[in-house]
């Protein structure tokens, strides 16, 4: 059964600064690996999506790194702002079968 | 486009009384997932539909719990009997095939 691990599950940070969020994975037969952003009683915003034969995808000041092999993605945000202040989901997809989801990490940039 | 849209988009009801939250995927999409939200836990997998296959209901909590998809388009999430433990926000989502999974704003459900 595949289980996504998140660490760490709060932080904070002053703005400006760069910061790495992680997601552990368990099984390594994935197709693919999203990551999402939710406000605060909001839904779920993707964000960054990685396929299984990709090792990494960026987006503006997003970058994910994927290591498939390792069971092992990250999520690297520069030059952190207020407005990033929200909760961070990896979610791994094996397939036709649904996503599984960490618990997330709780991210404030403080100004 | 549209992307997924739910109704209501918050909902109280009483202990015991039933249900009805609406999803409308994005058009075309032949994937729908339902998922729930509860204080403190991570997003939990309810169901799934995949084109005009047999929905995928092992994430069901209990037998209260029901969904339909009709016309391949539209899905309602059905709770008969509510309980307290019910209570959270349930989430939609649809995508094409194994592609990104596009999420609605969720319906919050309180019972009381």
């Amino acid at each position: 059964k595949q289980e996504v691990t998140q660490i760490p599950a709060a932080l904070s940070v002053p703005e400006g600064e760069n910061l790495v969020l992680n997601c552990s994975f368990t099984d390594s037969a994935i197709y693919n690996l999203q990551w999402f952003r939710q406000d605060p009683g909001k839904g779920l915003t993707s964000l960054l999506l990685i396929q299984s034969s990709q090792r990494e995808q960026t987006s503006g000041r997003l970058n994910a790194s994927l290591d498939k092999s390792s069971g092992r993605s990250t999520l690297y945000i520069a030059a952190s702002q207020p407005g990033d202040s929200a909760t961070y989901l990896c979610a791994v997809n094996s397939g036709n079968t649904p996503l599984v989801f960490g618990k997330g990490t709780r991210l404030s940039v403080i100004a | 486009g549209a992307g997924v849209s739910q109704s209501p988009s918050n909902k109280v009801t009483e202990k015991g009384k039933d249900v009805e939250l609406r999803c409308d995927p994005i058009s075309g999409h032949t994937a729908l997932y339902w998922y729930r939200q509860s204080l403190g836990q991570g997003l939990e997998f309810l169901i799934y539909f995949q084109g005009n296959s047999a929905p995928d209901k092992s994430g069901l909590p209990s037998d209260r719990f029901s969904a339909e998809r009709t016309g391949g388009s539209v899905s309602t999430l059905t709770i008969q009997r509510t309980q307290q433990e019910d209570s959270a926000v349930y989430l939609c989502a649809s995508s094409q095939s194994t592609d990104t999974q596009y999420f609605g704003p969720g319906t919050r459900l309180t019972v009381l």
